[in-house]
């Protein structure tokens, strides 16, 4: 089964408007932490946002915050007032185990390819 | 902040070659280190970790290999590429400050195996 599950192959969102990035996960580890990327065309990976299993409070990050449904195990992004910029490809990821334990890594979604309009 | 260094930016190597990248990291001390593939649009994948000096997990069977000479210089080789070994090698380092941790990237080598 896959761990992370990205549904939307790509959207698309008008520029100043707000976009919400599904992204659903799958474990049994108590203790984890969700990220999302931005992957401009350039290839970079750009860390946007980060939210651990144990945060009380959603992350935000400028335009960018988390929605953290822990029940519903899923991490959707919202991106608010889209840029031309934001156009991108954008992965969430989840890390399982103890930061800096032996089993401590993160695997990514497929991704999601935004489009903003102008 | 933590800045990550990788090199070659762009590679083409015969099939059968051997392979060297290198990854090296400024700004942090003692971090976690990644190696990631990725094929053309698609995700990444975790090709090796490590979580100190000379400590290396494999997360796939394949024909790289990964070490970690210095606490923040992690290299990734093969003695015989293979055309399937055609991709984007990407560096990450991750860093924990409180109950923030971050994940950064660096720019990433683009190897095409003929």
């Amino acid at each position: 089964a896959q761990k992370i599950t990205q549904t939307q192959p790509g959207m698309f969102v008008q520029e100043k408007e707000a976009v919400t990035l599904d992204c659903t996960y799958d474990t049994s580890d108590p203790s984890y932490g969700l990220f999302w990327y931005k992957q401009p065309s350039s290839g970079e990976m750009i860390f946007l946002i980060y939210q651990g299993s144990y945060d009380q409070q959603n992350a935000t990050e400028g335009r960018y915050s988390l929605n953290f449904q822990k029940a519903r195990k899923s991490a959707n992004l919202v991106i608010s007032a889209s840029q031309l910029g934001d156009s991108a490809m954008y992965f969430c990821a989840m890390r399982e185990g103890f930061y800096g334990g032996s089993n401590y890594k993160l695997t990514f979604g497929k991704g999601t390819l935004l489009t903003v309009n102008p | 902040s933590q800045t990550i260094h990788q090199w070659p930016a762009t590679l083409v190597q015969p099939v059968g070659s051997p392979l060297s990248l290198e990854c090296t990291v400024e700004g942090t001390s003692n971090p976690n280190l990644y190696w990631y593939r990725q094929a053309a649009g698609r995700g990444l994948q975790l090709l090796f970790y490590s979580v100190g000096i000379g400590q290396i997990s494999s997360e796939v069977p394949q024909n790289l290999s990964a070490s970690r000479p210095q606490d923040r210089q992690f290299i990734l080789s093969s003695k015989k590429l293979l055309l399937s070994d055609s991709g984007f090698y990407l560096c990450a380092s991750s860093r924990r400050a409180g109950q923030k941790e971050t994940q950064y990237f660096g720019p990433g080598t683009r190897l095409l195996v003929l």
